[in-house]
């Protein structure tokens, strides 16, 4: 157990709508990191939060989009959805500090867009 | 952009058998990461490495940070079933806020 609680595990949806996945980061972490994997692109980085504040992006569509709440729990928006968007979303966090820049993954969020 | 490359992609392993896999960068790298990921889970953290030439070893797992920043090499000895999963490396580069680039990672599996 990495610590990093992710919910729902399971999402089934369809194409066209809006869905909320939670991510909790470890007790301490500041930085939160969102992943998308897929079967032929692997893991994918797609933005990053430290303190609630967003950090950097990666490869974010605009129908997607995040946030880190003062808990520094984070929430992955993903709107009009499309059938390329199942996939494994993965939440990661770090301390965010100099030396240890070590990232936990959470169990993920399996979402099937029909 | 920055791309990593990790091979091989799967392989088959005996049980007792030793396993070595790779991944080199086209870029240089201040951190490697190696996770190993099973089926319907999260990737779990095996060894982190943050300087060149850093050998560390998690049991049976044995890591390096290649000298020249732009390569990094898994181990796994005496391998017994419960290695099997996927193994995926990871990078970080100076200047890159925290992203990790991740290789595609190697499957292992279990020889019939």
């Amino acid at each position: 157990d990495s610590g990093v609680t992710q919910t729902p595990k399971h999402l089934i949806t369809a194409t066209g709508q809006r869905v909320t996945l939670r991510c909790s980061p470890r007790s301490g972490d500041l930085s939160v990191y969102w992943y998308q994997q897929s079967l032929d692109q692997g893991l994918q980085f797609l933005i990053q939060y430290y303190n609630g504040e967003e950090r950097a992006k990666g490869n974010i569509l605009e129908r997607f989009s995040a946030q880190q709440f003062p808990d520094l729990h984070s929430e992955l928006n993903l709107s009009s959805l499309e059938l390329g968007d199942s996939a494994l979303y993965f939440c990661a966090s770090s301390p965010q500090t100099r030396t240890q820049e070590t990232q936990y993954f959470g169990p993920g969020t399996r979402l099937l867009v029909l | 952009g920055q791309q990593l490359n990790q091979s091989p992609q799967s392989m088959f392993i005996q049980e007792g058998e030793d396993v070595s896999m790779n991944c080199t960068s086209s870029s240089i790298f201040n951190t490697w990461l190696w996770y190993k990921q099973d089926p319907g889970e999260g990737p779990v953290l095996l060894i982190a490495l943050y300087k060149a030439g850093e050998l560390t070893s998690n049991g049976r797992l044995t890591a390096q940070f290649g000298i020249t920043r732009k390569d990094s090499f898994l181990n796994i000895s005496a391998s017994i079933p419960s290695d099997v999963g996927i193994y995926f490396c990871a990078g970080r580069s100076r200047g890159s806020q925290g992203n990790l680039i991740f290789g595609k990672g190697t499957k292992l599996s279990v020889k019939p």
